[in-house]
């Protein structure tokens, strides 16, 4: 069976400070996805980042970096210099190779002050 | 840029009552989705669709669930006879290749009375 856990329910931060959000995923499968997905108070889905299981390259765009270790079953997300729009829940999400479902964290909510 | 819709964007209904939520997936992909969450809650798998049947489907998509391609455009999610536990976001999504990733629609807000 496959699990994300996102431990962090909430976060707050002040404008411009970084944040890590934290992501555990378990699974069998040596072939797997990584997402994150962002869902603003709009509440669309908006996809982030896909990472595949036998590229641990990290990855950075902007203000947004992903640190994805194998070892520690993790791929956490921070964003640097944190901004109002960036508020919203972050969704970890993990695939199994084929046509297969999202199995998505319990989410976690960024709240940042200006 | 090409984008999964979904309509309408809010439903209200009666319980009992048999509802029919719309997508028109990315016009060059051919696996299709549907998931549902829970206010507050994660979001769900509940159904995937691929060659005009369904692939896969979660044990929240009991009898009271179906779903059609009526043409070559829509995707829809019918539920027979709603009840209150239905109330939730449905979330549609497509890609275009196995393994590909998934692109979501802006939801459709469901809220049975």
């Amino acid at each position: 069976a496959q699990k994300v856990t996102q431990a962090q329910t909430e976060i707050s931060v002040v404008e411009k400070e970084d944040v890590t959000l934290d992501c555990v995923y378990e699974t069998r499968d040596t072939t797997y996805y990584l997402f994150w997905y962002k869902q603003p108070p709009s509440g669309e889905l908006v996809f982030l980042i896909r990472r595949n299981s036998f590229d641990e390259q990290n990855e950075i765009s902007g203000r947004y970096s992903w640190n994805f270790q194998k070892s520690t079953s993790s791929f956490n997300f921070t964003i640097t210099a944190s901004q109002v729009v960036d508020s919203a829940v972050y969704f970890c999400a993990l695939r199994r190779s084929g046509n297969t479902p999202l199995v998505f964290g319990k989410g976690t909510r960024l709240s940042v002050i200006a | 840029e090409p984008e999964v819709t979904q309509t309408p964007s809010h439903q209200v209904t009666q319980m009992g009552q048999e509802v029919i939520l719309r997508c028109v997936p990315i016009s060059n992909h051919l696996y299709f989705y549907w998931y549902r969450q829970i206010l507050g809650q994660k979001v769900e798998f509940l159904v995937s669709f691929y060659n005009n049947e369904i692939s896969e489907k979660s044990e929240i998509f009991d009898d009271q669930f179906s779903v059609e391609r009526p043409d070559g455009s829509n995707f829809t999610l019918k539920i027979r006879s709603t009840k209150l536990e239905d109330s939730a976001m449905y979330f549609c999504a497509s890609s275009r290749r196995l393994s590909d990733t998934q692109y979501f629609g802006p939801g459709t807000r469901l809220t049975v009375l």
